[in-house]
């Protein structure tokens, strides 16, 4: 069974850079997307990016600016760096597996995610 | 961006109730849609991918419809841990935006 774990620093002053990272296990990290989201308290959820094995990424055009996910396929991890945060990014994170692609659009949907960490910025 | 709008945004509603919630997309999605379940302090469980296709170990009790522009998600007869905020995804093209959530509340 596939798990997803995911730690970083949970508490960060403004103009830091997030960082969190997830470990996948129990599965195949190859043919998947692994993507990043986040919900601010009480708000609704926000995608964040993907990234796939291979490296290829797709983030969302509101964050681009700041944002980097890597992979890491000799440790079936993924990280995601958000750089120059603001009490905006306050929020909890989650990474999360997507499906592979078929005719390079997902043939089901984001199905298994990570336990979440909850990021505050505070000055 | 592909922008989602579901309604109502909160519901009241009984056990044994048939709800429906609905989601429209800004422009067409062909069945790229999802659904999903989120109860406070947890991740968001994937109900119904592809606009109608059940994933796997959900109750049969959830079904999902519509293509294009307009989806419903429909609860045939609610039971207790119904209860809960239900998200549609769009996963037609990136960014993959969620609509805003709609919390479902016993009456």
């Amino acid at each position: 069974q596939v798990q997803l774990q995911q730690w970083g620093a949970g508490l960060l002053k403004p103009s830091e850079t997030l960082s969190l990272t997830c470990a996948v296990y129990g599965g195949s990290f190859s043919g998947y997307y692994w993507s990043w989201i986040r919900q601010p308290p009480g708000k609704g959820l926000e995608w964040i990016g993907e990234i796939n094995h291979s490296g290829s990424t797709n983030y969302n055009p509101s964050l681009k600016s700041r944002v980097t996910i890597s992979v890491d396929t000799s440790k079936n991890q993924f990280s995601l760096k958000l750089s120059s945060v603001t009490a905006a990014d306050t929020a909890m994170y989650y990474c999360a597996r997507d499906s592979p692609r078929v005719y390079q659009l997902p043939a089901s949907g984001i199905d298994i995610w990570g336990q979440g960490t909850m990021v505050t910025v505070s000055s | 961006d592909i922008q989602m709008t579901q309604s109502p945004s909160s519901l009241s509603a009984s056990v044994g109730d048939r709800v429906t919630i609905t989601c429209r997309a800004s422009q067409s999605i062909s069945s790229y849609l999802n659904w999903f379940q989120q109860k406070p302090g947890n991740a968001p469980k994937l109900l119904i991918y592809a606009a109608s296709s059940l994933q796997s170990g959900v109750p049969s009790r959830f079904s999902g419809s519509g293509s294009g522009t307009d989806f419903t998600l429909t609860i045939s007869s609610l039971q207790p841990e119904d209860f809960a905020t239900y998200y549609c995804q769009q996963s037609y093209s990136t960014p993959r935006v969620f609509g805003q959530g709609t919390k479902l509340e016993i009456k």
